[in-house]
């Protein structure tokens, strides 16, 4: 079956780093989605990987790995308004996208 | 960048009654849109794609007559919950691709909608 595999919530200090990764078994593959959703909002697109390697766009970075499965979303410098849920999506070969349940990131000053 | 537009923000009603959401592609034409409906801390569900001038695709497990689709205009897709029970209650959002884009375009979704069935 598909499915999309990602931690449940994180905690991290305002100013630092996090790691927030994905696995992802999906039948085909066209890439890989991340979305950023704050409480009561539709989610925003962040980034999209179809090759292995790392994208960067400002504050967040993407990697993607197509031979493990895997992905994460790095975010530096972290701020408050970071405090959200980032959604991991993978498009299987349909271009249809399965997603994760979503990672709550919690920041602390 | 595109924008997709969808309303109402919030909608309260009876139970037994429909309400019907709109989504609307603002600056490019649709020919698909996606609705999905999210309970409190879990993933989007994808409920059904929905075609311009043809049926509605819908995924396993979701009710036809239940959830009506109507994809009547390019920029236009209308979710209607018939009958709604408290159950149905939950946060309902449309998504579209420019086609322009293709299908791995970045998926912009509406404001969403949240329909609390007394």
């Amino acid at each position: 079956g598909q499915n999309i595999d990602q931690p449940t919530e994180m905690t991290a200090t305002e100013g630092a780093i996090v790691q927030i990764n994905c696995t992802y078994q999906t039948s085909g593959f066209n890439g890989l989605f991340w979305y950023q959703q704050h409480a009561g909002e539709a989610p925003t697109f962040l980034s999209y990987n179809v090759l292995d390697g790392l994208e960067e766009k400002g504050r967040f970075s993407s990697f993607l790995s197509r031979s493990k499965g895997y992905s994460y979303l790095l975010l530096k410098e972290l701020q408050m308004k970071d405090s959200a849920s980032y959604l991991c999506a993978a498009a299987d070969s349909n271009y249809q996208l399965i997603w994760g349940a979503g990672t709550k990131l919690i920041i602390k000053p | 960048g595109a924008v997709v537009s969808q309303h109402p923000s919030w909608v309260i009603c009876k139970s037994g009654t429909s309400v019907k959401i709109e989504c609307r592609s603002l600056d490019f034409q649709a020919t698909t849109m996606f609705w999905y409906r999210q309970f409190p801390k879990q993933s989007l569900m994808l409920m059904a794609t929905s075609n311009e001038g043809s049926k509605a695709t819908y995924e396993q497990g979701v009710e036809k007559d239940k959830f009506l689709i109507n994809h009547a205009s390019l920029t236009l897709s209308t979710l209607t919950v018939t009958s709604a029970h408290p159950e149905d209650s939950s946060f309902y959002i449309c998504s579209a691709r420019d086609p322009r884009e293709g299908d791995t375009g970045e998926l912009f979704f509406g404001e969403g909608s949240r329909l609390t069935v007394l």
